[in-house]
């Protein structure tokens, strides 16, 4: 089954303790994103990358990073967490159909509260 | 400053009714317009899309109706059922850099009442 899975679901921490979020997806995409989700916000691009050891910054980058060692995994770093950091997190994939056109594959999400 | 305006926030319908869902953009780069679904819980899934050189799309009960002149695009959801009830993220795509960027719109709850 074609998937994109993230963990943990659930993380609650404090100010400043270093956390990762892993992401993987089966499907050999070469893009994936990172986004976070805001009420009244929408969606909003973190980080992406178009391929092994290719990533950029996307919208809001601030206090994140990336790193995309492998094509299937693309885990989100949080070095130093901050309360403004608590949201809903996805992962996702790209199938690209050529041009503009393209699906994203979303993860399950992960809500992270940062006290 | 959003380049992707959805409205309304927040919407409820009554079975067998039609929910709409409203986008405008600015960005004339943009070229493709997908519609996500967010059931809760999950993550957003691709409902429908739409390409500016047609003015309409239907697949099922759901239409986009797409005006290019105005930059507005639309959702339609005819007899909507309580199935129907989620977050619904119009989206805006244009390709560039290599890199096909997305924005999405803030978001729509429908809530479909028996």
């Amino acid at each position: 089954e074609a998937q994109v899975t993230q963990n943990p679901r659930y993380l609650i921490t404090v100010t400043g303790k270093k956390l990762t979020v892993t992401c993987s997806q089966n499907m050999n995409h070469e893009y994936m994103s990172w986004y976070r989700q805001d009420p009244g916000l929408g969606l909003r691009q973190i980080y992406y990358s178009m391929n092994v050891e290719v990533t950029d910054k996307g919208d809001v980058p601030e206090g994140y990073k990336v790193s995309r060692k492998e094509k299937r995994n693309f885990p989100l770093i949080l070095e130093s967490p901050s309360p403004n950091q608590t949201s809903l997190y996805f992962c996702a994939s790209t199938r690209r159909y050529g041009g503009s056109y393209n699906e994203q594959f979303f993860g399950p999400g992960t809500r992270l509260t940062v006290l | 400053q959003q380049q992707v305006k959805q409205s309304p926030q927040s919407l409820i319908v009554q079975k067998g009714g039609i929910s709409i869902i409203n986008c405008a953009y600015e960005n004339t780069a943009f070229d493709y317009f997908p519609w996500y679904q967010q059931f809760p819980g999950k993550g957003p899934a691709l409902l429908i899309a739409i390409r500016p050189d047609v003015s309409e799309k239907k697949e099922g009960r759901f239409t986009i109706s797409f005006n290019k002149s105005a930059k507005q695009f639309s959702l339609h959801i005819m007899d909507s059922q309580p199935g129907d009830s989620a977050t619904y993220f119009c989206a805006a795509s244009y390709f560039s850099g290599g890199y096909n960027k997305l924005i999405f719109g803030a978001g729509t709850r429908l809530a479909v009442h028996p």
